[in-house]
């Protein structure tokens, strides 16, 4: 069975960092392109970033270009956002999601709140 | 890059049937048969309900299907149960230069 954990959620003061992770099982973590989806309070879904397979390519949306990074570890099933100077703006549930390299998101992890104010 | 349209809320009795719009652009929802569609109960995380336009994943009823014309898409679920209340959001993906992928701004789905 496919599972997406992921972890490292918190309270964080405006121009904090905090690292999310996301720990894969179930299924060949290396063969799989992954994303981070966030979604703010009573809002909608919101496209983060995307990770290639073998972590050679990376891709941002332009409201955290240059202050989030997004890497993975294939030896241990393991997907990261680094998320740097942060805004209230970035206040969401952030979700991980499997690509099977086809475009869609075909497996969701359960979500993990970050939460930015003083 | 604006998210894609889709009305805020629909409603069906059970039985019928319902179709949400997803509407885009040629750089995105028009351009690409890479359309999907996620439920979204509650607190709860989405799940794929539709991938590449009108494919249905395993273990999904076949209740819900997909479709595109030109740069909008639509889903439609028959046979309204009760446990299909719930949130459903499309996505593309886009050739915007200021991300990859797009979402809609989700339909809240009421069953009287």
């Amino acid at each position: 069975e496919v599972q997406l954990v992921e972890s490292g959620g918190g309270l964080v003061q405006p121009g904090g960092s905090l690292r999310l992770s996301c720990a894969a099982s179930g299924f060949t973590f290396s063969s799989y392109w992954m994303h981070w989806v966030r979604q703010a309070p009573g809002k909608g879904l919101v496209w983060v970033s995307r990770i290639n397979s073998d972590g050679s390519s990376t891709s941002y949306a332009d409201s955290v270009k240059g202050r989030f990074t997004i890497s993975r570890d294939n030896a241990k099933n393991t997907l990261h956002l680094q998320m740097n100077s942060l805004r209230a703006e970035d206040t969401a549930v952030y979700y991980c999601a499997r690509d099977t390299v086809t475009y869609y998101f075909d497996s969701w992890g359960q979500g993990t709140l970050v939460t930015v104010s003083s | 890059q604006s998210a894609l349209t889709q009305p805020a809320s629909v409603s069906g009795s059970p039985g019928q049937s319902i179709t949400i719009s997803c509407t885009g652009t040629s750089s995105d929802v028009g351009g690409y048969n890479y359309v999907s569609w996620y439920q979204q109960h509650p607190g709860k995380a989405p799940k794929l309900m539709i991938y590449e336009v009108s494919n249905r994943p395993s273990g999904v009823s076949n209740r819900f299907s997909g479709s595109k014309s030109g740069n909008t898409a639509s889903l439609t679920i028959s046979g309204l149960q009760a446990e299909d209340e719930a949130d459903y959001y499309c996505s593309s993906y886009t050739s915007s230069s200021t991300l990859e992928w797009v979402f809609g701004g989700g339909t809240k789905l009421t069953v009287l």
